[in-house]
């Protein structure tokens, strides 16, 4: 099984800040890598796939980077809708989550 | 559009099975490279992907629920299935179906969801 690792598990940021969070996995994924935003009690929404690819409707201040083990999912200007839990998701060997990130208002 | 919809009982005495069925609307289930997939979540806990059907019948399950799975597809009623056997209470959570989407050169995501069915396995 592909372990996905996420980090920081929680972060505290302010509107306008600038956020990273890293996604690592156990083995080379390439770029089968992708990131979801999720709401309480709403289902997760896609946000970038193939590693850096923004899906379609997704604001542009979302990005994503990286390739083998390491992923990070950047925000560059937090809006107060952005304040939610982010997930990785591998689709290399089935599939798998990372643990979260709950993105906090600080 | 396409749109998911979980249905089932949402109370299952500990020891017997889970059945839970996604309707899919806005487009045929058996048309498209999609594999038809379920995804639960505890309480305050991650994302856990359950398994998934291809529209030929093929299926792939999570290994460490592989043994009480089964998911199957009715092309004919655009729908798929989740059986889950000998639950615990371990297995309450929400349950989510969805569209797992991708091509040869484009990796797989989860790009439509159901809005998840709170299951709770109590006697």
């Amino acid at each position: 099984d592909i372990q996905m690792t996420q980090s920081p598990s929680s972060l505290s940021a302010s509107v306008g800040d600038r956020v990273t969070i890293t996604c690592r996995a156990s083995q080379s994924i390439s770029t089968y890598l992708n990131w979801y935003q999720q709401k309480p009690g709403k289902a997760p929404q896609l946000l970038i796939y193939a590693a850096s690819s923004l899906h379609s409707g997704v604001p542009s201040r979302f990005s994503g980077s990286g390739s083998g083990t390491d992923f990070t999912l950047t925000i560059s200007c937090l809006q107060p809708e952005d304040f939610a839990t982010y997930y990785c998701q591998q689709s290399y060997t089935d599939t798998g989550f990372g643990q979260g990130t709950r993105l906090e208002i600080k | 559009q396409v749109q998911l919809q979980e249905s089932g009982p949402r109370l299952v005495k500990p020891s017997q099975t889970l059945s839970l069925t996604c309707t899919v609307s806005g487009g045929s289930i058996a048309s498209g490279s999609y594999y038809w997939s379920w995804i639960r979540q505890p309480a305050g806990k991650g994302l856990e992907w359950i398994g998934r059907i291809y529209t030929s019948g093929t299926t792939d399950y999570n290994p460490s629920l592989k043994s009480r799975v089964t998911i199957s597809v009715d092309t004919s009623k655009n729908q798929f299935s989740l059986k889950l056997s000998s639950v615990t209470a371990a297995d309450t959570a929400v349950y989510y179906c969805s569209r797992f989407s991708g091509a040869v050169t484009v990796p797989f995501y989860f790009d439509y969801w159901g809005q998840g069915t709170l299951v709770t396995v109590s006697s």
